[in-house]
């Protein structure tokens, strides 16, 4: 079946313009999870959505980043007045989430993000 | 929170020889450990993960290890072969914590023919 989807999976913008990027899960995956990458490092949390709850957004590194998730499908997550050091690729990943589901987190192949 | 360190941060090794990347962590109330492989270009891949509940599990040539005394946990890959070359990470989530996966800085593997 299809696994994680990304969109854009590059994306070139100026200093100070807004971007949304977006992600597509795997069907039935309940949870849905946003990560960075900066160049040659490892992965930083950045916000989590399981079905209806409230999201865990305690990784945002600033305000300037919020996302959205519409039910169990698709989230956008949107950086405002983007920055040089927003530079990154942006991950998504799913799992089936939930009491009792698995936690393994398939990731999609990202979007590579470069502020000017 | 939890902190998860990885060792050694780049691995060459021989075509054929075994690799093994270490990894600790910090909180006693993490149970589930997967390993992540990633090329370049591309988004992280599960190859093999593993609970609390379990010291050792094996996938063909690659294997994992678990130590919760000492809050460690490893990976194996034998008869390393030059498609195994890749950015590997661990990572490591608590118990009742469903996001958060807390990863590894990553370690290099290159596998040299």
């Amino acid at each position: 079946g299809a696994g994680v989807s990304q969109s854009p999976s590059n994306k070139v913008t100026e200093k100070g313009k807004d971007v949304e990027l977006r992600c597509d899960p795997i069907s039935g995956h309940t949870a849905l999870y946003w990560y960075r990458q900066r160049l040659g490092q490892g992965l930083e949390f950045l916000i989590y959505f399981q079905g209806n709850s409230a999201p865990d957004k305690s990784g945002l590194p600033s305000d300037r980043f919020s996302a959205e998730r519409t039910g169990e499908s698709v989230s956008t997550l949107t950086i405002q007045r983007t920055q040089q050091e927003d530079s990154a690729v942006y991950l998504c990943a799913s799992s089936l989430g939930g009491g009792g589901g698995s936690k393994t987190q398939y990731f999609g192949p990202g979007t590579r993000l470069l502020v000017l | 929170g939890e902190n998860v360190e990885q060792h050694p941060s780049t691995l060459s090794v021989q075509e054929g020889d075994s690799a093994v990347i270490k990894c600790t962590y910090s909180d006693s109330a993490s149970n589930y450990f997967p390993w992540y492989k990633q090329e370049l270009g591309k988004g992280p891949q599960l190859i093999i993960d593993i609970r609390s509940n379990v010291g050792e599990k094996k996938d063909q040539r690659i294997a994992v290890t678990l130590n919760k005394t000492a809050k460690h946990f490893s990976l194996h890959i034998t008869e390393t072969q030059p498609e195994d070359s890749a950015v590997y990470f661990c990572a490591a989530i608590p118990l009742g914590s469903w996001g958060k996966l807390q990863f590894g800085a990553g370690t290099q593997v290159v596998v040299t023919p």
